[in-house]
């Protein structure tokens, strides 16, 4: 009950390309839906959060949508680009404890030239 | 700011011996986390700190690995003995407990 599920575990897009990546979860007690990026050698940071009283989250080139009946989020990244290929996790948590994060397995993205 | 503060950033040893990991938070976050990232996995809590008190630490493997926060700033995880599947990446993050968590970059420990 506390998994989240990610996919894809792969994505290859062109430059300008509109990857997506899915996540679901099970435990409605979850209240704080970030997501992180990685790049090789480095910590995750944070890219963008959601609250589930909201449906949408746009912030820049990177938005969330957020489907709390079906318990299910996803990222968008608009006209992607090379320096966006990275590894991106999704995490859900609690709004009164963020850190406390149970991790989506990661979803390598490459952005082709 | 200064970010959270990690070292080593690598570290090879051999099975059945002992090592140490450090972290320094970000001045002021009463939060810290430790995680445990496999390669090709997202990375798992392992335990986490409010101040120098340990408020969740049921992921640890007790048997083998322990953590302290002394005077609630920085933060030492050990593995004793260390077994060939705990190579992977250790995270520490720490979190002023409104906001985000951030993490450092990590120690990559690999186990022969």
């Amino acid at each position: 009950q506390q998994q989240v599920k990610q996919s894809p575990q792969s994505l290859i897009v062109q430059k300008g390309g509109i990857p997506i990546i899915n996540c679901a979860y099970e435990n409605t007690a979850f209240d704080y839906f970030p997501w992180y990026q990685q790049f090789p050698g480095k910590g995750p940071a944070l890219l963008i959060a959601i609250r589930p009283d909201v449906s949408e989250k746009k912030e820049g080139r990177f938005t969330i949508s957020f489907n709390k009946s079906a318990k299910q989020f996803s990222l968008h990244i608009m006209d992607s680009q090379p320096g966006d290929s990275a590894t991106y996790f999704c995490a859900a948590s609690w709004a009164s404890n963020t850190g406390k994060l149970i991790f989506g397995q990661g979803t390598t993205l490459q952005v082709k030239p | 700011e200064a970010g959270v503060a990690q070292s080593p950033r690598y570290k090879i040893i051999e099975k059945r011996q002992s090592v140490a990991f450090w972290c320094n938070p970000i001045s002021g976050h009463a939060t810290l986390y430790w995680y445990q990232q496999i390669l090709g996995q997202g990375p798992k809590l392992l335990i986490q700190f409010q101040n120098n008190g340990v408020v969740d630490d049921s992921q640890l493997p007790k048997d083998r690995f322990s953590a302290e926060r002394l005077k609630g700033v920085d933060s030492t995880l050990k593995i004793q003995p260390a077994k060939l599947e705990d190579s992977a990446v250790y995270l520490c993050a720490s979190s002023d407990g409104r906001g985000a968590a951030f993490f450092g970059q990590g120690t990559r420990l690999t186990v022969v």
